[in-house]
């Protein structure tokens, strides 16, 4: 059971390009979410999604796009990278209660 | 919108050791979990709590939760190796199972 997948694990990127994070989860829960951790600054939440076609910003959604076409996939979008966006990002997805989480992409904006 | 403060930010202890790390909040929460997380992988849940006065064991971990329910302690019993980690606790804000997350407690454990 995969749980929650993210790709790509590692990128570097150039101030101003863009990049869309991959997020996909095999267990047909509606919920779903985008968050970034910076170090000492716990997890913030970026934008989340209540099923397909449903999505809506969270605490800091400046910079980011999401969509959800279908119930597995839930990929985030970095248009006009800057050096503020380096920083670890992280899916996750939920059922009743608990939230899985990917592995995560660490991102370097240079 | 609801603050979660842990305490301490960075620990380091030897194998064998106990220690106990807290998560505070001037506002009631509605229930509190905690998660581990490892380096290079998200986080995991390891336990949630919901009622004031709650007491939770996993193995060697003991976790509390406040009679008012605006503070709970995680407490590690003989410390291994293997705890080493980012111990991070949570509740739930705004409904869709949304959460907040405290920043944390860097646990090093050492041989």
């Amino acid at each position: 059971n995969a749980g929650v997948t993210q790709t790509p694990k590692f990128r570097i990127l150039k101030i101003g390009q863009s990049m869309t994070l991959q997020c996909t989860q095999d267990m047909n829960h509606n919920y779903m979410y985008w968050y970034r951790q910076d170090p000492g600054m716990g997890l913030k939440l970026i934008y989340y999604s209540v099923g397909a076609g449903i999505t809506d910003k969270g605490e800091v959604p400046n910079g980011y796009n999401v969509s959800r076409s279908t119930t597995e996939d839930f990929p985030l979008r970095l248009e006009l990278a800057a050096p503020s966006q380096t920083s670890v990002y992280f899916c996750a997805s939920s059922g009743a209660y608990e939230q899985y989480f990917g592995p995560g992409t660490r991102l370097t904006v240079t | 919108t609801q603050l979660l403060e842990q305490s301490p930010q960075f620990l380091s202890i030897q194998e064998g050791e106990n220690l106990t790390v807290y998560c505070n909040s001037s506002s009631v929460f509605s229930s509190l979990q905690w998660y581990r997380q490892e380096p290079g992988e998200g986080p995991v849940l390891l336990v949630t709590v919901v009622t004031g006065g709650e007491v939770k064991k996993l193995k060697r971990l003991t976790f509390q939760f406040g009679d008012a329910r605006k503070d709970s302690s995680l407490h590690i019993t003989a410390a291994q190796t293997g705890d080493t980690g980012l111990y991070l606790c949570a509740t739930h804000s705004g409904g869709y199972n949304k959460l907040i997350f405290g920043a944390g407690t860097r646990l090093a454990v050492h041989p």
